[in-house]
């Protein structure tokens, strides 16, 4: 199966400072990665994805970097900023799984100003 | 707003009792995913349907069950609830199945409390 562990369930972060979110996986299979953020009552909202034939990716503030031979994936995001205090979830899929997404616990991000 | 509507918003009901969740997709989107959240297990895949047809199954309880119209609303009912049910339920919806590299679209969820 497919298990996934997030390294730190909270982080604190300095606004203006980058921040490092950690996710592990256990299936070497893994083929699609994804981070979503969820903000206080409501949805996980989709950040970035990378698909396992690619290391990096950016979008805006945020890149994800995916190291595939220790199975980690992570987030970072530039300048943080308040709005961006949220739980981090990383999301992975595998083809033996039906191609579904497991979800990692979630780290809760928390901006001090 | 991710275009994904569900209702309703909070429902409180007892052990033993039946509910119904409803979700509307995004327009366009042919998949339906349900998912439920709870504190201590977080986010878990329940099902999803595919234009009508359920594609894959997770970790959902044979008391659970899900269908997905012709207009592709999808209904989650949850039966003989358990004080364990008490989760937030999220519908989440994409253009094409869970093969494909589309992501999904979190609806707000529908807070369930059994009491």
């Amino acid at each position: 199966g497919e298990s996934v562990g997030l390294h730190l369930p909270t982080l604190s972060v300095q606004e203006g400072d980058n921040s490092i979110i950690n996710c592990a996986y256990s299936n070497s299979a893994s083929d699609y990665f994804i981070w979503y953020k969820q903000e206080s009552g409501k949805g996980p909202q989709f950040i970035i994805d990378i698909r396992s034939n690619m290391d990096k990716r950016q979008g805006q503030r945020v890149t994800v970097l995916l190291n595939k031979t220790v199975k980690h994936l992570s987030l970072q995001i530039a300048a943080t900023q308040p709005g961006d205090s949220a739980v981090y979830f990383c999301a992975v899929r595998w083809r033996g799984n039906d191609y579904k997404l497991s979800f990692g616990a979630g780290t809760t991000v928390t901006v001090r100003a | 707003d991710s275009g994904v509507t569900q209702t309703p918003k909070h429902l409180i009901t007892a052990t033993g009792q039946r509910v119904t969740l409803r979700c509307s997709p995004r327009s366009g989107d042919l998949s339906v995913y349900w998912y439920q959240q709870s504190l201590d297990q977080g986010l878990q895949f329940l099902i999803q349907y595919y234009n009508g047809e359920e594609r894959a199954k997770g970790n959902i309880l044979e008391r659970f069950s899900a269908q997905q119209f012709p207009d592709l609303h999808s209904e989650l009912n949850l039966s003989s609830l358990e004080l364990g049910d008490s989760a937030l339920y999220f519908c989440a919806s994409s253009v094409d199945g869970l093969s494909s590299y589309n992501e999904q679209f979190f609806g707000p969820g529908t807070r369930l409390t059994v009491l």
